[in-house]
């Protein structure tokens, strides 16, 4: 059975870094790229970028280049989000997703609060 | 970049009723890479349609899926109540892969 588990979710404080993590299980991990998306409280989903876990190799939409890192360990499995400098604005809850084109398999969701 | 504008923004119908969601693209979308999701409260998205009119495996055939280049439909031929819920469509065949803004189908 394909699984992707993410992390807890967090509280964080305005300037601080953060770093989410999604667990693939289940099917081979280094086959499929990981899409991210963020869903802002009450607002629709944004597709932020992916990961190859074969190579690492990334693609960003241009709204989050910058402001993001996506960041895979193939050896562990795992995709990674990560902030070295949290805002209040990224609050949200962040989806990870297998690029099956489309996106067919989804983790549950992990909240990111951030409030000084 | 391709940027998808769904109508309407709300729905309101009652069960048994047929629904007809409408996703439009601002350039013409490759190869039909089209996809809608269904996401309820509380609960992460789900895949029902890709490649603009192919079901997605277990969803019912009361869904399809139509359209081609810059028009899209998705259409429930009669709401069950777990229908209810927010409908994205998203393109897949030109980074970046945005989704539409969505369309809520609420019980009337």
């Amino acid at each position: 059975e394909v699984q992707l588990v993410q992390s807890g979710a967090e509280v964080k404080k305005p300037g601080e870094s953060l770093r989410i993590s999604c667990k693939g299980s289940g099917y081979t991990f280094t086959n499929y790229w990981i899409s991210w998306v963020r869903q802002m409280p009450g607002k629709g989903l944004e597709w932020m970028g992916r990961i190859g876990p074969s190579d690492s190799d990334t693609d960003y939409s241009p709204s989050f280049q910058g402001h993001v890192t996506i960041s895979a360990d193939k050896s562990i499995n795992t995709a990674y989000l990560q902030w070295t400098s949290l805002k209040a604005s990224d609050t949200a809850m962040y989806y990870c997703a297998r690029n099956n084109w489309p996106l067919d398999y989804w983790g549950q969701g992990t909240l990111v609060t951030v409030s000084s | 970049e391709i940027v998808l504008t769904q109508s309407p923004d709300t729905l309101s119908l009652s069960p048994a009723e047929r629904a007809t969601l409408s996703c439009r693209a601002s350039q013409t979308v490759t190869s039909n890479y089209l996809a809608w999701y269904q996401q309820k409260p509380g609960q992460a998205p789900r895949l029902l349609m890709y490649g603009a009119s192919t079901r997605a495996t277990g969803i019912p055939d009361r869904f399809s899926g139509s359209g081609s280049g810059t028009d899209f439909t998705l259409t429930i031929s009669r709401l069950e109540p777990e229908d209810f819920a927010v409908y994205y469509c998203q393109q897949y065949g030109t980074s970046p892969y945005a989704f539409g803004q969505g369309t809520k189908l609420e019980i009337k």
